[in-house]
């Protein structure tokens, strides 16, 4: 699987948007990208994945550039509650699927 | 409530005991997963299994054992061959078979001190 950098910490006032980046430059054609996040001493969240297009859900949304090579997670309206590690990770899935994460970025979110 | 289940939150061990970690999930799920994330670090795949009865070592598989007989329950063995055992253990379960894409779910985790 590719791997994936990500800034180590960000910050974020609350009420504003949060642009959490990520570059995966080897990726395949084949690969997914997928956001998790990991409040502290809690198993990770799923936030959202995507392939070639932009996708949104209601917790967030995925920016993927055309070339794929890198990603931007945003959450538009930023919350105490969203202060947390952010896992980028890509995967293609099939037979062998599974994930590995890296350090993440902690976003913090202040008041 | 659908979800993944794993307990105990916190366990605590003699050094040199084996200590089995509970993972059980009602989302009827094919795969189910086993991570180790140590602090300030990323998880680490100890072990996974796609179906019953089946199951595939991870990155570091070395002093875990696991057992598949049962579709709900994945169970985790931290044997006393693991050397550095203390770390937050989570579970997670995929549902799709062998499809793509498919998301990964995760349990609360259980964190596990020897002493």
């Amino acid at each position: 699987d590719a791997k994936t950098t990500q800034p180590t910490s960000m910050d974020c006032a609350e009420g504003r948007a949060a642009n959490l980046p990520c570059n995966h430059s080897t990726i395949s054609g084949n690969e997914y990208v997928y956001w998790y996040r990991q409040i502290h001493s809690q198993g990770p969240q799923y936030i959202i994945h995507g392939l070639k297009n932009n996708e949104t859900n209601e917790m967030a949304s995925l920016i993927i550039t055309e070339d794929r090579k890198s990603s931007t997670l945003i959450l538009p309206h930023a919350t105490l509650r969203d202060t947390a590690v952010y896992y980028c990770i890509v995967s293609s899935g099939g037979s062998n699927y599974k994930l590995t994460f890296g350090k993440g970025t902690l976003l913090t979110v202040n008041p | 409530d659908g979800g993944i289940t794993q307990s105990p939150k916190y366990l605590f061990r003699k050094e040199g005991q084996n200590v089995t970690l509970s993972c059980e999930q009602n989302l009827n799920h094919d795969a189910m997963y086993w991570y180790r994330q140590d602090p300030g670090q990323g998880l680490r795949l100890i072990y996974y299994s796609q179906i019953v009865n089946d199951f595939q070592k991870g990155d570091i598989a070395e002093g875990y054992s696991v057992s598949r007989e049962k579709k709900e329950s994945f169970p985790l063995t931290v044997t006393s061959a693991q050397k550095n055992p203390t770390a937050f253990y989570l579970c997670a379960s995929r549902g799709g078979g062998l499809a793509t894409s498919d998301t990964q779910y995760f349990g609360p985790g259980t964190r596990l001190t020897v002493l």
